[in-house]
């Protein structure tokens, strides 16, 4: 069956550190991937996305993913967080064909001054 | 840019009350989702239509239903509210199915308690 993993729940980091979030897809063909940002009380903004060619893809709000075939991921990253970065973001993915996206159960980022 | 709207981001109802939770989006989009966001369970899809007057089931149907007359408006239903509908409800739509129209833009989300 299709998924979406994002193994960490929380993750905690220093305001100016840099900021890893994981993600891990299970798709028979290459799907497409998104990650969103959810600020609290807040609806879904989409960070960057991911549909084919140069697999390192830059987004909004200083945000870079990179998309690995052979790990099946597409991990979120920056090299410097702000105290408002501090939020949920979500893994999706989504495949050819198909009417909906399948979204991974969020990571909530702590950002501590 | 694309505006999705819902009536309401505050709804506290009580239980057994007939509720409507309305969803409207500008950009002339096919695809309108209603999902669920609970902590720990991320988001789950409700139902979501492609067309006018058409409706899929999704994840977690059961005790939802929806309407869709128009293109812009989709709207969720919850028949006999109870306590276990307490949530964040989300709508979203798309452009149509397949790459990047696949992609998502979500309303500000409409907390509902049921008491």
């Amino acid at each position: 069956a299709q998924s979406v993993t994002q193994p960490d729940i929380h993750i905690t980091v220093s305001e100016g550190a840099s900021l890893e979030l994981r993600c891990n897809y299970s798709y028979g063909a290459t799907p497409y991937l998104f990650w969103y940002v959810q600020s609290p009380g807040q609806g879904l903004q989409l960070l960057l996305k991911y549909f084919s060619g140069d697999t390192l893809v830059q987004g909004i709000k200083g945000f870079e993913a990179e998309f690995k075939r052979s790990q099946s991921s597409f991990n979120l990253r920056k090299p410097s967080v702000h105290w408002s970065d501090a939020a949920e973001y979500f893994c999706a993915a989504g495949t050819e064909g198909t009417d909906k996206l399948i979204f991974g159960t969020g990571t909530r980022l702590q950002v501590f001054p | 840019d694309v505006k999705v709207t819902q009536s309401s981001r505050y709804l506290v109802k009580r239980t057994g009350e007939k509720v409507f939770l309305e969803c409207v989006q500008d950009m002339d989009h096919e695809n309108m989702f209603w999902y669920r966001q609970d902590p720990g369970l991320g988001l789950r899809l409700i139902y979501f239509s492609y067309d006018v007057k058409m409706k899929e089931k999704g994840d977690i149907p059961e005790g939802y239903s929806v309407s869709r007359e128009k293109k812009e408006r989709f709207s969720l239903i919850l028949e006999s509210a109870s306590t276990n509908q307490t949530s964040m409800y989300l709508c979203a739509s798309s452009l149509a199915i397949g790459g990047e129209d696949t992609e998502a833009f979500f309303g500000q989300g409409t907390r509902l308690t049921v008491v």
